[in-house]
């Protein structure tokens, strides 16, 4: 079995401040992890990804998580918040077990960018 | 070149009226899936396909849901005597291939809404 849990449903900083959204993971196997954001009227599109590699990954637009087995968390941050990085963003864990392709999402967070 | 694409992309259907909901996925992508995202919900994962063999359809809610992918690459979910409960967007995915190294690449969805 394989879930996530994204602590905060709605997170709102300052533009220019730093950005931290938080998700913690539970699954039998060992997990591969994703970030995913979605913007109004857009398909999902991936932000970064966790594959048993560096436990820090960088992904597109200035992003990036830290794969924590020993909290198991896989929390998104990023320096400096813009404007468009105004959007939902849902956390993702797929199993690593062979056949397992589907992916489990978290509820998300909603980040809001104040000017 | 061009993403997965889905039609129609609003559909409003009476209770009890049967849809269908169409997804082209990108050229080439063995593996396709459909996801059900309600209301300020993350997607749930509803049956996967590689190339022409439904692999895994745990995530199906009832027996009116039925998935199909006749050739390999065009994919059609069926809803039959639609119920409120259905109302949600439809997401599709596509993937070049199985494992974790490969990315699911989402399309825009289909927003069902019954009456």
């Amino acid at each position: 079995a394989q879930s996530v849990t994204q602590l905060d449903s709605h997170v709102s900083v300052s533009e220019g401040t730093p950005v931290l959204l938080r998700c913690n993971y539970s699954s039998s196997y060992s997990p591969s992890l994703f970030w995913y954001v979605q913007h109004p009227n857009k398909g999902l599109q991936l932000l970064l990804k966790y594959t048993s590699a560096a436990t820090l990954v960088k992904g597109i637009n200035g992003f990036e998580a830290e794969f924590k087995k020993s909290e198991t968390s896989f929390h998104l941050t990023k320096p400096s918040a813009h404007m468009s990085d105004a959007a939902e963003y849902f956390c993702v864990v797929k199993g690593s077990n062979f056949g397992n392709e589907k992916l489990t999402f978290g509820t998300g967070t909603r980040l809001t960018i104040i000017p | 070149g061009a993403g997965v694409s889905q039609s129609p992309r609003y559909k409003v259907a009476k209770r009890g009226q049967d849809v269908a909901l169409r997804c082209d996925p990108i050229s080439g992508h063995v593996s396709l899936f459909w996801y059900q995202q309600a209301l300020g919900q993350g997607p749930e994962f509803l049956t996967y396909f590689q190339n022409e063999a439904q692999l895994d359809k745990s995530g199906l809610p009832s027996d009116r849901f039925f998935a199909e992918r006749p050739e390999g690459s065009v994919s059609t979910l069926k809803i039959q005597r639609t119920q409120q409960e259905d109302s949600a967007v439809y997401l599709c995915a596509s993937s070049p291939g199985q494992g974790v190294s490969y990315e699911q690449y989402f399309g825009p969805g289909t927003r069902l809404t019954v009456t």
